[in-house]
């Protein structure tokens, strides 16, 4: 019940298109929801979180899509570039528990 | 600047060595997390600390040891190390909201 499940495992997207990635999560109180971006050598930086009073939250090009009844949160990346290319991570905490509940992570290409 | 630290970011020893790895962060925040990551995968928490004084083992089992005396500083030990210790450690703190800053990681090699 604690896990988060992340799909896909990797995913190739064209320059300027959109990129989908996928989090499910069971334990219903669960209530924040980050995305890590992560490059290689670096370690994982904050990108964009949501709680659940909202079912959408944008900065920029990158978007969090959120489900309260499907338990579902997925991030959107649009007109993807290059520099978009990294790992990125679904996690979810709840309450005053720090600790984070990762997801496996999926790795995006973006080609040019 | 406030960040957080790492050192080494790279290491090769042999088996059987005594070693530290060393985190230390400049945002005065009060939780500290280690993680053990292989590259580009999922990460898996192996120590935590909620304050001074205050350590956690975490969801993976891990031979190191770590310790919290002085709320910037969080050393991870391995008392001996083994060609299974290969592997990234990442440390992290947050303070507010779950939002966890992480160091750039240690990549360790035991031969």
């Amino acid at each position: 019940q604690q896990q988060v499940k992340q799909s896909p495992q990797s995913l190739i997207v064209q320059k300027g298109g959109i990129s989908i990635i996928n989090c499910a999560y069971e334990n219903t109180a669960f209530d924040y929801f980050p995305w890590y971006q992560q490059f290689p050598g670096k370690g994982p930086a904050l990108l964009i979180a949501i709680r659940p009073d909202v079912s959408e939250k944008k900065e920029g090009r990158f978007t969090i899509s959120f489900n309260k009844s499907a338990k579902q949160f997925s991030l959107h990346i649009m007109d993807s570039q290059p520099g978009d290319s990294a790992t990125y991570f679904c996690a979810a905490s709840s309450g005053s528990n720090y600790q984070l509940i990762w997801g496996a992570g999926t790795k995006l290409i973006i080609k040019p | 600047e406030a960040d957080i630290y790492q050192t080494p970011r790279y290491l090769v020893i042999g088996t059987g060595k005594k070693i530290t790895l060393e985190c230390s962060q400049t945002m005065g925040h009060d939780k500290m997390y280690w993680y053990q990551q292989d590259p580009g995968m999922e990460l898996h928490l192996i120590h935590y600390s909620y304050g001074v004084n205050s350590t956690e083992k975490g969801d993976l089992s891990s031979e190191s040891t770590v310790s919290r005396i002085r709320t910037e500083h969080f050393p991870l030990t391995l008392e001996s190390a083994r060609p299974s210790h290969t592997s990234q450690y990442l440390c992290a703190s947050s303070v507010l909201l779950n939002e966890q800053f992480f160091g750039p990681g240690t990549r360790l090699t035991v031969l």
